[in-house]
Protein backbone atom coordinates (compact mmCIF):
# COMPACT_ATOMS: atom_id res chain seq x y z
CA UNK A 1 0.00 0.00 0.00
CA UNK A 2 1.60 3.23 -1.05
CA UNK A 3 1.40 6.79 0.67
CA UNK A 4 0.58 10.01 0.01
CA UNK A 5 2.75 11.18 -2.78
CA UNK A 6 2.76 14.97 -3.66
CA UNK A 7 5.31 16.90 -6.69
CA UNK A 8 6.90 18.74 -6.82
CA UNK A 9 8.96 18.55 -3.12
CA UNK A 10 9.92 21.63 -4.29
CA UNK A 11 9.28 24.89 -6.70
CA UNK A 12 10.66 29.25 -6.73
CA UNK A 13 7.80 31.00 -8.67
CA UNK A 14 8.53 34.63 -9.14
CA UNK A 15 5.00 36.58 -8.08
CA UNK A 16 2.22 36.60 -10.55
CA UNK A 17 3.04 32.92 -11.97
CA UNK A 18 0.61 30.56 -11.81
CA UNK A 19 1.65 27.39 -10.33
CA UNK A 20 0.29 23.77 -10.30
CA UNK A 21 0.74 21.10 -7.41
CA UNK A 22 -0.15 17.08 -7.61
CA UNK A 23 -0.93 15.09 -5.10
CA UNK A 24 -1.75 11.12 -5.35
CA UNK A 25 -4.05 9.78 -1.71
CA UNK A 26 -3.35 6.63 -0.43
CA UNK A 27 -4.78 3.41 -2.10
CA UNK A 28 -8.17 3.38 -1.80
CA UNK A 29 -8.95 6.85 -0.39
CA UNK A 30 -11.75 8.74 -2.12
CA UNK A 31 -11.29 12.58 -0.59
CA UNK A 32 -8.60 14.78 -0.91
CA UNK A 33 -7.38 18.13 1.19
CA UNK A 34 -5.63 20.28 0.94
CA UNK A 35 -3.28 23.06 3.31
CA UNK A 36 -1.09 25.29 3.40
CA UNK A 37 1.25 25.41 5.94
CA UNK A 38 3.33 28.85 6.83
CA UNK A 39 6.70 28.85 8.45
CA UNK A 40 6.43 27.94 12.07
CA UNK A 41 2.41 28.01 11.52
CA UNK A 42 0.13 25.12 12.15
CA UNK A 43 -1.93 23.93 8.44
CA UNK A 44 -4.49 26.03 7.40
CA UNK A 45 -7.12 24.39 5.58
CA UNK A 46 -8.03 25.69 1.73
CA UNK A 47 -10.69 23.13 0.24
CA UNK A 48 -11.38 19.10 0.18
CA UNK A 49 -12.18 17.51 -2.87
CA UNK A 50 -14.52 14.37 -2.45
CA UNK A 51 -15.63 11.82 -5.39
CA UNK A 52 -14.40 15.04 -8.03
CA UNK A 53 -16.56 17.51 -6.37
CA UNK A 54 -15.34 19.84 -3.82
CA UNK A 55 -16.62 19.93 -0.78
CA UNK A 56 -15.58 22.31 1.81
CA UNK A 57 -13.79 25.56 1.45
CA UNK A 58 -11.73 27.58 3.97
CA UNK A 59 -11.02 31.47 3.81
CA UNK A 60 -8.86 31.40 0.86
CA UNK A 61 -9.57 33.46 -2.27
CA UNK A 62 -10.77 32.09 -5.62
CA UNK A 63 -7.55 32.22 -7.42
CA UNK A 64 -6.83 28.96 -5.18
CA UNK A 65 -8.33 26.21 -7.16
CA UNK A 66 -8.55 22.32 -7.50
CA UNK A 67 -9.12 19.45 -9.36
CA UNK A 68 -9.87 15.85 -8.40
CA UNK A 69 -9.68 13.38 -11.12
CA UNK A 70 -11.30 10.01 -11.28
CA UNK A 71 -8.47 8.00 -9.70
CA UNK A 72 -9.04 10.48 -6.82
CA UNK A 73 -5.42 11.97 -7.55
CA UNK A 74 -5.80 15.95 -7.01
CA UNK A 75 -4.09 18.85 -8.04
CA UNK A 76 -3.78 22.33 -6.40
CA UNK A 77 -3.83 25.49 -9.01
CA UNK A 78 -2.73 28.99 -7.42
CA UNK A 79 -2.86 32.18 -10.30
CA UNK A 80 -1.82 35.50 -9.63
CA UNK A 81 0.86 34.26 -6.40
CA UNK A 82 1.49 36.94 -4.33
CA UNK A 83 4.96 36.42 -1.99
CA UNK A 84 2.64 35.62 0.92
CA UNK A 85 1.87 32.14 -0.76
CA UNK A 86 5.14 31.05 0.26
CA UNK A 87 4.25 28.22 1.91
CA UNK A 88 4.09 24.30 2.56
CA UNK A 89 1.40 22.79 0.83
CA UNK A 90 0.25 19.15 2.18
CA UNK A 91 -2.16 17.62 0.28
CA UNK A 92 -4.20 14.60 2.79
CA UNK A 93 -6.11 11.86 1.88
CA UNK A 94 -8.89 9.82 3.84
CA UNK A 95 -11.42 7.21 2.97
CA UNK A 96 -14.50 9.10 2.95
CA UNK A 97 -15.87 12.64 3.14
CA UNK A 98 -16.56 13.28 6.68
CA UNK A 99 -13.53 15.43 8.24
CA UNK A 100 -13.43 13.33 11.38
CA UNK A 101 -11.82 10.55 9.06
CA UNK A 102 -8.57 10.13 9.98
CA UNK A 103 -5.83 12.22 7.24
CA UNK A 104 -2.98 10.68 5.98
CA UNK A 105 -0.82 13.70 4.80
CA UNK A 106 2.01 13.71 2.33
CA UNK A 107 5.60 15.01 2.64
CA UNK A 108 3.78 18.47 1.46
CA UNK A 109 5.63 20.49 -1.34
CA UNK A 110 7.52 23.48 -0.67
CA UNK A 111 6.92 26.45 -2.66
CA UNK A 112 9.04 30.05 -2.62
CA UNK A 113 7.06 33.21 -4.14
CA UNK A 114 10.07 35.34 -5.38
CA UNK B 1 -8.63 34.71 14.39
CA UNK B 2 -6.93 31.86 15.56
CA UNK B 3 -9.43 28.89 16.71
CA UNK B 4 -7.64 26.66 18.50
CA UNK B 5 -4.90 28.45 20.87
CA UNK B 6 -1.55 25.82 21.60
CA UNK B 7 1.00 26.74 24.20
CA UNK B 8 4.05 26.39 24.63
CA UNK B 9 5.28 27.13 21.76
CA UNK B 10 8.79 25.33 22.41
CA UNK B 11 9.57 22.82 25.20
CA UNK B 12 12.42 21.29 26.36
CA UNK B 13 12.60 17.90 28.17
CA UNK B 14 15.20 15.18 29.48
CA UNK B 15 15.17 11.70 28.34
CA UNK B 16 12.18 9.97 30.86
CA UNK B 17 10.81 12.94 31.70
CA UNK B 18 6.61 14.42 31.02
CA UNK B 19 6.33 16.44 28.16
CA UNK B 20 2.83 18.38 28.38
CA UNK B 21 1.35 20.27 25.42
CA UNK B 22 -1.88 22.16 26.01
CA UNK B 23 -4.24 24.06 23.71
CA UNK B 24 -7.86 26.04 24.62
CA UNK B 25 -10.66 26.65 21.95
CA UNK B 26 -13.76 28.67 22.29
CA UNK B 27 -16.28 27.20 19.64
CA UNK B 28 -18.59 24.69 21.32
CA UNK B 29 -19.14 22.98 18.33
CA UNK B 30 -15.66 21.21 17.87
CA UNK B 31 -16.38 18.06 18.75
CA UNK B 32 -13.39 15.85 17.54
CA UNK B 33 -9.58 16.33 19.13
CA UNK B 34 -6.90 14.98 16.97
CA UNK B 35 -3.08 15.84 17.63
CA UNK B 36 -0.41 15.15 14.90
CA UNK B 37 2.98 14.97 14.99
CA UNK B 38 5.55 16.47 12.67
CA UNK B 39 8.67 15.16 11.98
CA UNK B 40 10.97 17.81 9.73
CA UNK B 41 10.67 17.13 5.88
CA UNK B 42 7.34 14.75 6.45
CA UNK B 43 3.61 15.90 6.47
CA UNK B 44 2.12 15.72 10.04
CA UNK B 45 0.61 12.34 11.03
CA UNK B 46 -2.29 11.06 13.94
CA UNK B 47 -0.74 10.65 16.91
CA UNK B 48 -3.77 10.31 18.86
CA UNK B 49 -7.60 11.78 19.08
CA UNK B 50 -10.05 11.95 21.86
CA UNK B 51 -13.80 12.60 21.06
CA UNK B 52 -15.39 15.28 24.07
CA UNK B 53 -18.15 12.53 25.51
CA UNK B 54 -14.90 11.05 27.53
CA UNK B 55 -12.51 13.15 29.85
CA UNK B 56 -8.96 10.77 28.47
CA UNK B 57 -7.52 8.77 26.54
CA UNK B 58 -4.34 7.02 26.34
CA UNK B 59 -2.14 4.59 23.78
CA UNK B 60 0.71 4.05 24.81
CA UNK B 61 3.04 6.74 26.18
CA UNK B 62 0.36 9.58 24.84
CA UNK B 63 -2.32 10.29 26.91
CA UNK B 64 -5.08 13.12 25.86
CA UNK B 65 -6.71 14.55 28.90
CA UNK B 66 -9.82 16.86 27.62
CA UNK B 67 -11.82 19.11 30.13
CA UNK B 68 -15.28 19.99 28.24
CA UNK B 69 -16.24 22.88 30.68
CA UNK B 70 -13.03 24.50 30.51
CA UNK B 71 -12.70 23.82 26.38
CA UNK B 72 -9.16 22.73 27.08
CA UNK B 73 -7.23 19.63 26.40
CA UNK B 74 -3.43 18.62 26.90
CA UNK B 75 -1.41 15.54 25.11
CA UNK B 76 0.99 14.00 27.91
CA UNK B 77 4.01 12.47 26.43
CA UNK B 78 5.24 10.08 29.50
CA UNK B 79 8.68 8.96 29.77
CA UNK B 80 9.56 11.07 26.86
CA UNK B 81 12.59 9.73 24.20
CA UNK B 82 14.96 11.64 21.98
CA UNK B 83 12.78 9.72 19.74
CA UNK B 84 9.68 12.10 20.18
CA UNK B 85 11.42 15.23 18.98
CA UNK B 86 9.39 16.75 16.78
CA UNK B 87 6.23 19.17 16.40
CA UNK B 88 3.28 18.33 17.47
CA UNK B 89 0.06 19.99 16.33
CA UNK B 90 -3.34 20.11 17.98
CA UNK B 91 -6.26 20.28 15.88
CA UNK B 92 -10.50 20.38 15.99
CA UNK B 93 -13.21 19.86 14.04
CA UNK B 94 -16.62 20.55 14.14
CA UNK B 95 -19.22 17.79 12.49
CA UNK B 96 -19.04 18.68 9.31
CA UNK B 97 -16.59 21.02 9.06
CA UNK B 98 -13.14 21.64 8.64
CA UNK B 99 -9.85 21.29 10.69
CA UNK B 100 -8.59 23.91 12.51
CA UNK B 101 -4.96 23.42 13.79
CA UNK B 102 -2.83 25.35 16.68
CA UNK B 103 0.23 26.70 15.81
CA UNK B 104 2.50 23.84 16.94
CA UNK B 105 4.97 22.97 19.77
CA UNK B 106 8.33 21.91 18.90
CA UNK B 107 9.73 19.66 21.35
CA UNK B 108 13.16 18.57 22.35
CA UNK B 109 13.83 15.63 24.00
CA UNK B 110 17.75 16.03 25.67
CA UNK B 111 19.45 12.37 26.17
Amino acid sequence: ETGVTQSPTHLIKTRGQQVTLRCSSQSGHNTVSWYQQALGQGPQFIFQYYREEENGRGNFPPRFSGLQFPNYSSELNVNALELDDSALYLCASSLGMGYQETQYFGPGTRLLVL
Amino acid sequence: QQQVKQSPQSLIVQKGGISIINCAYENTAFDYFPWYQQFPGKGPALLIAIRPDVSEKKEGRFTISFNKSAKQFSLHIMDSQPGDSATYFCAATPVGNQFYFGTGTSLTVIP
